[in-house]
C-alpha cells in the first residue's frame, strides 16, 4: 500500500545538525513532489518546504531558508531534509508529506507520514 | 508571505450540530485553498482542495466554499469522529503557509 515512512529524528543540543528521512513505498515516487511540514509542541501546522519529483525546483518557509535543505534520491524512493544549526524553537514533529497529483509542484498533499519527532535541547 | 487567519480559534458545539469554519487570506489566493483534519497522535488528512472540491473518501457532510479572500469549511451534521482541529492551507503563492488552526471540541 501507499505508505511513507519518517526517520531520523531524536534529541539533539542547539548549533548541531540532523539528517531526516522519509522512505516512501507503493507508488512511482519519482513522479511526486514531496513537502516537509512541521507541528511544534501545543502549536499548529507550519509547511516547511517541497522538493519537486525530479529534485530540481525546491521552495522553502522564509524561517528554515538557509538552515535547512531538502534532497531526494528516486533510486533509493527517499526525500530527506536537513537541519543545521538548530534552535530550541525547531522542536517539532516533522512530517513528510506526498503531492496528490503526479508530475506536478505545488499541488495539495494526500498522503502523509506518521512523523519524526526533533527535540532540540542542551 | 500570504498569512492565513482561521476563526474562530475554538468551537464547541454537540454531535448533530452544523461547523462553519472560516480562513481569511491577506491577499487574493484565487481558489487555491484546502483544508485538512488534524487528530492528536495523527497524521493530517486531506479534506477539500481548490476551495470546495472533497478529496477521496471524504463524506459529502464536509464541503467548502469561497472565494478571492475569504473560505468556509462546513460540517452540516457533527458526527464524533469530526472533532479535531482543522486547518487551511493556501497553494497560491511560495512559500505556502497555514492558518492557525480551528479546534471543533464537543461542547
Amino acid at each position: 500500500q501507499v505508505q511513507l515512512v519518517e526517520s531520523g529524528g531524536g534529541v539533539v543540543q542547539p548549533g548541531r545538525s540532523l539528517r531526516l528521512s522519509c522512505a516512501a513505498s507503493g507508488f512511482t515516487f519519482s513522479t511526486y513532489s514531496m513537502h516537509w511540514v512541521r507541528q511544534a509542541p501545543g502549536k499548529g501546522l507550519e509547511w516547511v518546504g517541497v522538493i519537486s519529483y525530479d529534485g530540481i525546483n525546491k521552495y522553502y518557509a522564509d524561517s528554515v531558508r538557509g538552515r535547512f535543505t531538502i534532497s531526494r534520491d528516486n533510486s533509493r524512493n527517499t526525500v530527506y531534509l536537513e537541519v543545521n544549526s538548530l534552535r530550541v524553537e525547531d522542536s517539532a514533529v516533522f512530517y513528510c508529506s506526498r503531492e496528490k497529483q503526479q508530475l506536478a509542484l505545488s499541488d495539495v498533499t494526500d498522503i502523509w507520514g506518521q512523523g519524526t519527532m526533533v527535540t532540540v535541547s542542551s | 508571505e500570504i498569512v492565513l487567519t482561521q476563526s474562530p480559534a475554538t468551537l464547541s458545539l454537540s454531535p448533530g450540530e452544523r461547523a462553519t469554519l472560516s480562513c481569511r487570506a491577506s491577499q487574493n489566493i484565487n481558489h487555491y485553498l484546502a483544508w485538512y483534519q488534524h487528530k492528536p497522535g495523527q497524521s493530517p488528512r486531506l479534506l477539500i482542495y481548490d476551495t470546495s472540491n472533497r478529496a477521496s473518501g471524504i463524506p459529502a457532510r464536509f464541503s467548502g466554499s469561497g472565494s478571492v479572500t475569504d473560505f468556509t469549511l462546513t460540517i452540516s451534521s457533527l458526527e464524533p469522529e469530526d472533532f479535531a482541529v482543522y486547518y487551511c492551507q493556501q497553494r497560491n503563492t511560495w512559500p505556502l503557509t497555514f492558518g492557525g488552526g480551528t479546534k471543533v471540541e464537543i461542547k
